[in-house]
């Protein structure tokens, strides 16, 4: 398989803060998307990272770490609405994307 | 229209038969890809086109063709479905294939071979 991981699932609860991090392997590497996708709907984009460093963009930050292979997407101030499946995918060198399996985010009251 | 739209929404097809799934953007995007997502798995790349009149092979692209006659537009047939095929499957589109450039998906179509 892709040598890109994530965790199958997590919870958390309204208001709080949550990390979903993702692990990849490359030898080519053109960036790390982070995409939102809601059960039985299609996935829309959410962030770009391809420099080191933390983007923020509202509720939703997203870090990246190169040399580790590592990247993380943040969500603070959790909503009911962010119930979904967060997809981490990183550009090779052939510039196609390699899709982890998605993360299931559960928010409970 | 606006964005990116997939017919049909949902097929259950025999083994055996021939199936095209219809994909059309009104975004001038360049680029164009079709995947399939399975339970457990990531979203695997069949086919991408770069530009119109040029295609190419993703992970995935035995029993599957396409064809880009024009910008707009990019089906994906499968020329004798098999129940190994049975899955949901993503068109998307962007400006330009690589680099930030941001994939918009169309709504999917969920295809059954039985």
């Amino acid at each position: 398989g892709q040598n890109i991981d994530q965790p199958t699932e997590m919870t958390a609860t309204e208001g709080a803060i949550v990390q979903i991090n993702c692990t990849y392997q490359t030898s080519g590497f053109n960036g790390l998307f982070w995409y939102q996708q809601h059960a039985g709907e299609a996935p829309t984009f959410l962030s770009y990272n391809v420099l080191d460093g933390l983007e923020e963009k509202g509720r939703f930050s997203s870090f990246l770490s190169r040399s580790k292979g590592y990247s993380y997407l943040l969500l603070k101030e959790l909503q009911m609405k962010d119930s979904a499946s967060y997809l981490c995918a990183y550009m090779d060198s052939n510039y196609q994307l390699i899709w982890g399996a998605g993360t299931k985010l559960i928010i409970k009251p | 229209i606006a964005g990116i739209t997939q017919a049909p929404t949902s097929q259950i097809l025999a083994a055996g038969r021939r199936m095209t799934l219809r994909c059309t953007q009104d975004m001038r995007h360049n680029a164009m890809y079709w995947y399939r997502q399975d339970l457990g798995l990531g979203l695997r790349l069949i086919h991408y086109s770069n530009t119109a009149g040029t295609t190419g092979k993703g992970e995935v692209p035995d029993g599957y063709s396409v064809s880009r006659a024009n910008t707009d537009d990019f089906p994906l047939t499968l020329a004798s479905a098999v129940p190994s095929q049975t899955s949901v499957y993503f068109c998307a589109s962007s400006s330009e294939g690589g680099g930030n450039n941001e994939q918009f998906f169309g709504p999917g179509t969920r295809l059954t071979v039985l």
